[in-house]
């Protein structure tokens, strides 16, 4: 079956513009989570979503958002864009949403802010 | 809060030689713990996850882990290191009310000839 499906795997964006990142979850999977990974601070929690509710947000400032639909499908934004925003944001999905099931990550969307 | 400290950015072992990847945890309630790994421009896949049944976890690849509470541990080994398995590995905890993972900073091996 296919994977996680991250799109689009590479954006390049301009300070103070915004941008949307997509995550197609596993079929059947109803729990998405966002993940952002830079070199100096590693993988860091976004937020994730179960039957389009936020359950968890992490420590991000509130330019950063997202949404989950009825078909689980995810997006994330980021408004206003700063140079330090440039990282490969990460999509997992999993079936039970209870932390003990296997997360499938995507490949990840490589976003580079100039 | 939870939290996971790995030891050791970056790891060199020799190709046949024992692979021992460190891994500290901290968490107020029975942690679920995982180890993922991450090839380049690759996302991470899941090499093997502790969910409280047996403490000694095998996983996929030849890595196992074991779970230690005393010592708040759960570090991953290989017997013998394959050039293959130069990567980064990431420890991670869960607390399993929700799918929310905290990773460690990773830990970048690398395989010598």
């Amino acid at each position: 079956k296919a994977g996680v499906t991250q799109t689009p795997r590479y954006l390049i964006k301009t300070r103070g513009q915004q941008v949307t990142l997509s995550c197609s979850p596993i079929s059947g999977h109803r729990s998405v989570s966002w993940y952002q990974q830079t070199p100096g601070q590693g993988l860091q929690f976004l937020f994730e979503y179960f039957s389009e509710t936020q359950r968890n947000k992490g420590n991000f400032p509130g330019r950063f958002s997202g949404r989950q639909f009825s078909n689980s499908r995810s997006e994330m934004n980021v408004s206003t864009l700063e140079l330090g925003d440039s990282a490969l944001y990460l999509c997992a999905s999993s079936l039970a949403g209870e932390g003990w099931a296997e997360a499938f990550f995507g490949q990840g969307t490589r976003l580079t802010v100039v | 809060a939870q939290s996971v400290t790995q030891l050791g950015s970056h790891v060199s072992v020799s190709e046949g030689a024992l692979v021992l990847l460190r891994c500290n945890y901290s968490s107020s309630v029975p942690p679920y713990l995982f180890w993922y790994v991450q090839y380049p421009n690759q996302g991470l896949q899941l090499l093997l996850k502790y969910t409280s049944a047996a403490t000694l976890v095998k996983g996929i690849n030849g890595f196992e882990a074991e779970f230690k509470k005393s010592e708040t541990s759960f570090h991953l080994t290989k017997p013998s290191a394959h050039m293959s398995d130069a990567a980064e590995y990431f420890c991670a905890v869960s607390d399993g009310r929700d799918d929310k993972i905290i990773f460690g900073k990773g830990t970048r091996l690398h395989i010598l000839p």
